[in-house]
């Protein structure tokens, strides 16, 4: 899988909008691209997936570039309930089922009440 | 949506003994599971693949008879972590890939102590 680039960390304040960043310049055109976090103590939790067209769910959205180079998870309003480690994962889904995520070092969000 | 459970939450135990990990997939049957370990402030890493009847593929530096797998069924698969040391004491969490195929689920995360 081709290799994502996250900050390590970013702040957000309760209830205001959180952006976090993911660079994938590498991405082959079928790669899709998959967000995961990981709240404390806890298994990794699914969060959205995308391939080209930016996506929405009861989480959150991705906002997917043009040229699929980067990509952009989007909270709504941060809770403190979102302070995880959240990840940026490519998964190629031509490849036979069986591929598992790898995970990089991901972004630790802290959110400030 | 797809619920991944794993047994038991948290274990200790004592050098030199094995001891068992099981992961369930509670509503869907899973062909594929796969098994990492974490360790404090790092990220997962992915140690083995399991596939139902067949044996399991395991990553560079994990060796195959200390983390044992076992996929007997479509809803579990096992680790045993056989002669268990300190340094073996981690955070171990299983996945399966969903009937869907595009959405991969984790279980809850199994903490092991060896004393």
């Amino acid at each position: 899988d081709a290799k994502t680039t996250q900050p390590n960390s970013m702040e957000s304040n309760e209830e205001e909008p959180v952006h976090l960043p993911c660079n994938h310049s590498t991405i082959s055109g079928t790669d899709y691209i998959h967000w995961y976090r990981q709240l404390p103590s806890q298994g990794p939790e699914y969060v959205i997936h995308g391939l080209t067209s930016n996506v929405n769910n009861r989480m959150a959205s991705l906002a997917i570039a043009e040229d699929r180079k980067s990509s952009t998870l989007i909270l709504h309003r941060a809770t403190l309930r979102d302070a995880a480690v959240y990840y940026c994962i490519l998964r190629d889904v031509i490849v036979e089922g069986n591929t598992p995520l790898v995970f990089g070092k991901g972004t630790r969000l802290s959110v400030i009440a | 949506g797809a619920v991944v459970s794993q047994h038991p939450s948290r274990v200790i135990c004592k050098s030199g003994t094995s001891v068992k990990i099981e992961c369930r997939s509670l509503d869907f049957q899973a062909t594929t599971m796969f098994w990492y370990r974490q360790f404090p402030k790092q990220s997962l890493m992915l140690m083995a693949t399991s596939n139902e009847g067949s044996k399991a593929t395991y990553e560079q530096g994990v060796e195959k008879d200390k983390f044992l797998i076992n996929h007997a069924s479509l809803t579990l698969s096992t680790l045993t972590v056989t002669s268990a040391h300190p340094e073996d004491s981690s955070f171990y969490i299983c996945s399966a890939l969903g009937t869907a195929g595009n959405t991969i689920y984790f279980g809850e995360g199994s903490w092991l102590t060896v004393v």
